[in-house]
């Protein structure tokens, strides 16, 4: 598609549960971000991915957030040991390689809520 | 870090008001984005403008980089121009996250 598709749209799911979220970005996009928004709030930046380098992990709340991104394209998100706190739309965004100046674009997040 | 500060916080408008949003930050950036949010909870790119003024029909956006803030204007507002702007700003080139501001939530009545 011509946009960042984001799976699934809405997750619900029992306290202490594993969840995984999946973030396919724009086609020939090489940087890609995770961001949290908590009900009514702004945007947190959780995880960069740019290339072949190391990603930025700095945002990432605890040990029980990770993310991978395989062959340079689609990302998981994945939460452990899921919290009532952890409830939020989160959402991925996609931009064009380091070095050249462009616009993140978002895709329509998935909504998780824990029971 | 860098502080992204959004006002007003909220606003509501008559339609076919006209409107300004305002957005200082902190420190100097490198790269500047307005998004609207929806009420369905989309994020729809507006404007890319770490400097300089841009139009796109009833919307327009001026960024005075060197004075660290950026307006963005919304004229003859309709009600789908409802729901929440984001500012948001990186701070070194290459296409690092974004910081956002807490927005401004506009509601636009019949």
């Amino acid at each position: 598609g011509a946009g960042v598709s984001q799976s699934p749209s809405n997750k619900v799911t029992e306290k202490g549960k594993d969840v995984e979220l999946r973030c396919d970005p724009i086609s020939g996009h090489t940087a890609l971000y995770w961001y949290r928004q908590s009900l009514g709030q702004g945007l947190e930046f959780l995880i960069y991915f740019q290339g072949n380098s190391a990603p930025d992990k700095s945002g990432l709340p605890s040990d029980r957030f990770s993310a991978e991104r395989t062959g340079g394209s689609v990302s998981t998100l994945t939460i452990q040991r899921t919290q009532q706190e952890d409830s939020a739309v989160y959402l991925c965004a996609s931009s064009m390689g380091q070095g050249s100046n462009q616009p993140q674009h978002f895709g329509d997040g998935t909504r998780l809520s824990i029971l | 870090g860098i502080q992204v500060e959004q006002s007003p916080p909220d606003l509501i408008l008559q339609e076919g008001a006209n409107s300004t949003l305002r957005c200082n930050f902190s420190d100097s950036v490198n790269n500047l984005q307005w998004f609207h949010q929806n009420p369905w909870g989309q994020l729809i790119n507006l404007f890319y403008i770490p400097s300089g003024t841009k139009q796109n029909g009833r919307l327009s956006a001026t960024t005075v980089a060197t004075e660290r803030y950026s307006l963005l204007y919304i004229s003859s507002s309709q009600t789908t121009d409802s729901g929440v702007y984001f500012c948001a700003v990186d701070l070194y080139s290459g296409n690092t996250p974004l910081v956002f501001g807490k927005g401004t939530r506009l509601s636009v009545i019949a």
